[in-house]
């Protein structure tokens, strides 16, 4: 079965750091979807990707697929406290169980 | 446009008690899924329908859980003789196919006593 894996689990960083957080699939994927939860909140959909290689763009984060279409990252540019919050990625492949990454946790220290 | 909606926003009931939560799916919306969050935890899927299939309820943690979509619109999730462990929220989504972004209600936040 697909196995899913997202690094880090936390990441405390100071406002205007870098962050990133990855996610790495054991199967080849047909796509990869990005959410972010604020604390209290429900999932919201950032992004989709689907093609080997893909980098997408918005504002400050920016989103790419690998080219084996196994693993994505998601890259936030000099954070902001808004930025707070969880991000879990959705690998995607036609007949599996849809299995969210375990998410990464940002902490932003303003 | 509205969004997923769902019901109660809270519940709270006795160990041993049944539980029914709602969720109606935005319009137009063929796949509709259920999931269990923990506090501080991830996203635990429960079952997914897709219109008139058989659900995919691989995903049910025991025989107490059990759900249904009715028409092909409106999902009610039961609980039988709830335990302490099942205190979670449970979020429901929905989306325009399999593999499409999902949209996700508030959540039922269920707390067993």
């Amino acid at each position: 079965g697909q196995q899913v894996m997202q690094i880090p689990q936390y990441q405390h960083v100071q406002e205007g750091e870098d962050f990133t957080t990855y996610c790495n699939s054991s199967t080849t994927l047909s796509n990869i979807q990005w959410y972010k939860q604020r604390p209290g909140g429900h999932p919201v959909f950032l992004i989709q990707l689907v093609k080997s290689g893909e980098v997408k763009k918005q504002k400050r984060l920016t989103f790419q697929f690998g080219e084996a279409k196994k693993n994505s990252s998601l890259h936030i540019t000099a954070t902001q406290t808004t930025d707070v919050g969880t991000y879990f990625c959705l690998p995607n492949n036609a007949g599996n169980m849809l299995t969210f990454g375990g998410g990464t946790r940002l902490m932003v220290k303003p | 446009g509205a969004g997923v909606s769902q019901s109660p926003s809270n519940k709270v009931t006795e160990k041993g008690k049944d539980v029914e939560l709602r969720c109606d799916p935005i319009s137009g919306h063929t796949a509709l899924y259920w999931y269990r969050q923990s506090l501080g935890q991830g996203l635990e899927f429960l079952i997914y329908f897709q219109g008139n299939s058989a659900p995919d309820k691989s995903g049910l943690p025991s025989d107490r859980f059990s759900a249904e979509r009715t028409g092909g619109s409106v999902s009610t999730l039961t609980i039988q003789r709830t335990q302490q462990e099942d205190s979670a929220v449970y979020l429901c989504a929905s989306g325009m196919d399999y593999n499409q972004p999902q949209h996700f209600g508030d959540g039922t936040r269920l707390s067993i006593l």
